[in-house]
C-alpha cells in the first residue's frame, strides 16, 4: 500500500526558534497533501491543503505567515512552524492523495512538537 | 454549515459487539470514511462507503443511509487492541474531508 513518510517524528524546540517538519510520499506521487493538527483529546483539524508547484490554501484562522508550506515536487511537501510559542505544541500530521477528486487520502505517522 | 455528529466516548467488553454511530450534514457527499486512531498515532484507514448498505470486512463492517445522512462502525469480537478513537469523515463537494471529532472506545475485560 501507498506510504507517507513524516521527519521527525518528535521535536523539542525553544520559544521564538523554527521548526520545519517533513512529509514525503514514499511509492507514489502526491498531487494534493494536507496538513493537520491534533490538540489532545481532539479531532484532527484541517490546517492546509497543498497542490504541487501552487501555493497552499489555508483554512480560516491558521496564519499562512506563521504556519509556511512548501510543496515543491510531487513527493515532499514541507511545514515550517516559525517562531514558535509553547501554544503551537501539538501533534502534526501530513496526508497525502494521489490524484484529484476521489482519492484515498494517506496519513503520515505524525510529528510531535513540543515547545518549551 | 458542515456538520459530523458521533458520540464522545463508548464502552464496550472485549469479545462483545459495538456500533458507533455517525451522522453528518454537509455540501455534497462523495463517501463516507471511518478511520482508527490509537493514542499518539496517525489515522489508520478502516472503511469507505459510498452507496447505501453494508461493507463488512472481517471483524469491522460500516453502513451507510444517505438519505438519512447516517452512518455506523460495527465491530464485532472485541480485542482490547480496538481501545482506539473512531474518526466519521465525510468527503465533501469541493473532495474535502470534513472530520468527526471522534469516538474514543474503552475495552474493559
Amino acid at each position: 500500500g501507498a506510504v507517507v513518510s513524516q521527519h521527525p517524528s518528535r521535536v523539542i524546540c525553544k520559544s521564538g526558534t523554527s521548526v520545519k517538519i517533513e512529509c514525503r510520499s514514499l511509492d507514489f506521487q502526491a498531487t494534493t497533501m494536507f496538513w493537520y493538527r491534533q490538540f489532545p483529546k481532539q479531532s484532527l483539524m484541517l490546517m492546509a491543503t497543498s497542490n504541487e508547484g501552487s501555493k497552499a490554501t489555508y483554512e480560516q484562522g491558521v496564519e499562512k505567515d506563521k504556519f509556511l508550506i512548501n510543496h515543491a515536487s510531487l513527493t515532499l511537501s514541507t511545514l515550517t512552524v516559525t517562531s514558535a510559542h509553547p501554544e503551537d505544541s501539538s501533534f502534526y500530521i501530513c496526508s497525502a492523495r494521489e490524484g484529484q477528486g476521489l482519492y484515498e487520502q494517506y496519513f503520515g505517522p505524525g510529528t510531535r512538537l513540543t515547545v518549551t | 454549515g458542515q456538520n459530523i455528529d458521533q458520540p464522545t466516548e463508548m464502552t464496550a467488553t472485549e469479545g462483545a459487539i459495538v456500533q458507533i454511530n455517525c451522522t453528518y450534514q454537509t455540501s455534497g457527499f462523495n463517501g463516507l470514511f471511518w478511520y482508527q486512531q490509537h493514542a499518539g498515532e496517525a489515522p489508520t484507514f478502516l472503511s469507505y462507503n459510498v452507496l447505501d448498505g453494508l461493507e463488512e470486512k472481517g471483524r469491522f463492517s460500516s453502513f451507510l443511509s444517505r438519505s438519512k445522512g447516517y452512518s455506523y462502525l460495527l465491530l464485532k469480537e472485541l480485542q482490547m487492541k480496538d481501545s482506539a478513537s473512531y474518526l466519521c469523515a465525510v468527503m465533501d463537494s469541493n473532495y474535502q474531508l470534513i472530520w468527526g471529532a471522534g469516538t474514543k472506545l474503552i475495552i474493559k475485560p
